[in-house]
């Protein structure tokens, strides 16, 4: 069974561009996570979308953003880069949002904003 | 204002001994706590995971211990091997999965 999986693998783009980041989640999944971790800090909770809804987002500004198909897949947007925004952005995916939604991740995908 | 917090950034441990990894957390919302183990250039990997209705978890080499009261729960390896070198993060949520906060991590160096 395809794990989740995130595209592109790297990223380098200039401050003030604008990036699309993008996740497959399991199939039969219906839930995906997106989290930021910049170096030297823990996973930063970013979005959370199900069934096609954004149901809860982190403490991030509006700059980013982002969109779940109705296969699933999940996109992440973050426009008007800044230079704190080089990180790793990893995206998760879930059956459902029960007790025992185990999160999936991706590999993830590394930006560096220069 | 850190809600989860792993103090120990790393722990260097013999391999056959027990691997004892800590995570306090501040919000009394908690319920669901996980630990994730991530290996450099993969995402985090689901280890294992307890409920606030629970005070201890086991599966296999893997037990998580959790006190309420002191909001700290704690990872025991035993025995641990080198392939269990990796770094762990703990994840709290409140209302059972959703919005999971994540420490920063500790990195764990099994020595043979």
């Amino acid at each position: 069974e395809a794990g989740v999986t995130q595209s592109p693998t790297h990223l380098i783009k200039t401050r003030g561009q604008q990036v699309t980041l993008r996740c497959s989640p399991i199939s039969g999944h219906t839930s995906v996570y997106w989290y930021q971790q910049a170096l030297g800090l823990g996973l930063q909770f970013l979005l959370w979308y199900d069934e096609g809804e954004e149901r809860n987002r982190g403490n991030f500004p509006p700059r980013f953003s982002g969109r779940q198909f109705p296969n699933y897949s999940s996109e992440l947007n973050v426009n008007a880069l800044e230079l704190e925004d080089s990180a790793l952005y990893l995206c998760a995916s879930s059956f459902g949002t029960g007790l025992s939604n185990e999160q999936f991740f991706g590999p993830g995908t590394r930006l560096t904003v220069l | 204002d850190q809600q989860v917090k792993q103090n120990s950034p790393s722990l260097s441990v013999q391999e056959g001994r027990i691997s004892i990894l800590n995570c306090d957390y501040t919000n009394s919302m908690f319920d669901y706590f996980l630990w994730y183990k991530k290996y450099p250039a993969e995402g985090p990997t689901f280890l294992i995971s307890i409920s606030s209705i629970k005070d201890k978890n086991e599966d296999g080499r893997f037990t998580v211990f959790l006190n309420k009261s002191a909001k700290h729960l704690s990872l025991h390896i035993v025995p641990s091997q080198p392939g269990d070198s990796a770094v762990y993060f703990c994840a709290a949520s409140a209302h059972y999965g959703q919005n999971f906060v994540f420490g920063p991590g500790t990195r764990l160096s099994v020595l043979p």
